[in-house]
């Protein structure tokens, strides 16, 4: 069983659309969550870190349920330069290794 | 600080020929990884290291070397190279804190062809 699993997606949305990823994990005792963003060509890029009690960046929100081990990234009024592949990251309970989910691809359409 | 720099961004190799994979980082952190990224996949883990003189399979080690002689440098070494090789490689580095990582970086990648 993978350590992180993703909808690949593609997800396809109207500019302005509200739009939302979830990734689940495998281990339980996993200690912290993350989402990167990537470009398309160019390096993974931290997006936002997720905290047990939910966080939010601007149109962005992020959420962890630790009893169903699954993390969401909420989108809100999807803008063009959204358009990337979101990563799903988690770091293991020994804390010396990461695991990237596949990635869920958007594309946001004018 | 210039984060981690990985050189060369492109690269053709024949089939058999080695290279080295540069990687290099001045944030002082501990641990860096590699991990190869085949098209329209996921990332996945060659090599790691907790600290200099220190290296550790990851989930697809065959067909690559490491080394980490000093905290700055951790190159990437393939021996002989097959078209099954062919990816986007990135080196990454992160600093470990009440032994939790944290920090993670990555560089801009690395495009190798092997014909």
């Amino acid at each position: 069983r993978k350590e992180v699993e993703q909808d690949p997606g593609p997800f396809n949305v109207p500019e302005g659309a509200t739009v939302a990823f979830n990734c689940t994990y495998s281990n339980s005792a996993s200690q912290s969550f993350f989402w990167y963003r990537q470009d398309c060509r160019k390096e993974p890029k931290l997006l936002m870190s997720v905290y047990s009690s939910g966080n939010e960046d601007g149109r962005f929100t992020a959420q962890l349920n630790r009893a169903s081990q699954y993390i969401s990234l909420l989108i809100r009024d999807s803008k063009l330069s959204d358009s990337a592949t979101y990563l799903c990251v988690v770091r293991s309970d020994t804390g010396n290794q990461f695991y990237f989910g596949t990635g869920t691809s958007l594309t946001v359409i004018p | 600080n210039a984060g981690v720099t990985q050189t060369p961004k492109f690269r053709i190799l024949k089939i058999g020929q080695s290279m080295t994979l540069q990687c290099a980082q001045d944030m002082n952190h501990n641990y860096m990884y590699w991990y190869r990224q085949d098209p329209g996949m996921g990332l996945k883990l060659i090599y790691y290291s907790v600290g200099a003189g220190i290296t550790d399979k990851g989930e697809v080690p065959n067909g690559y070397n490491v080394s980490r002689s000093t905290t700055e440098y951790f190159p990437l070494r393939l021996e002989l190279a097959a078209p099954s090789q062919t990816s986007v490689y990135f080196c990454a580095s992160s600093y470990s804190m009440n032994g939790r990582l944290w920090g993670y970086t990555f560089g801009s990648g690395t495009r190798l062809t092997v014909v």
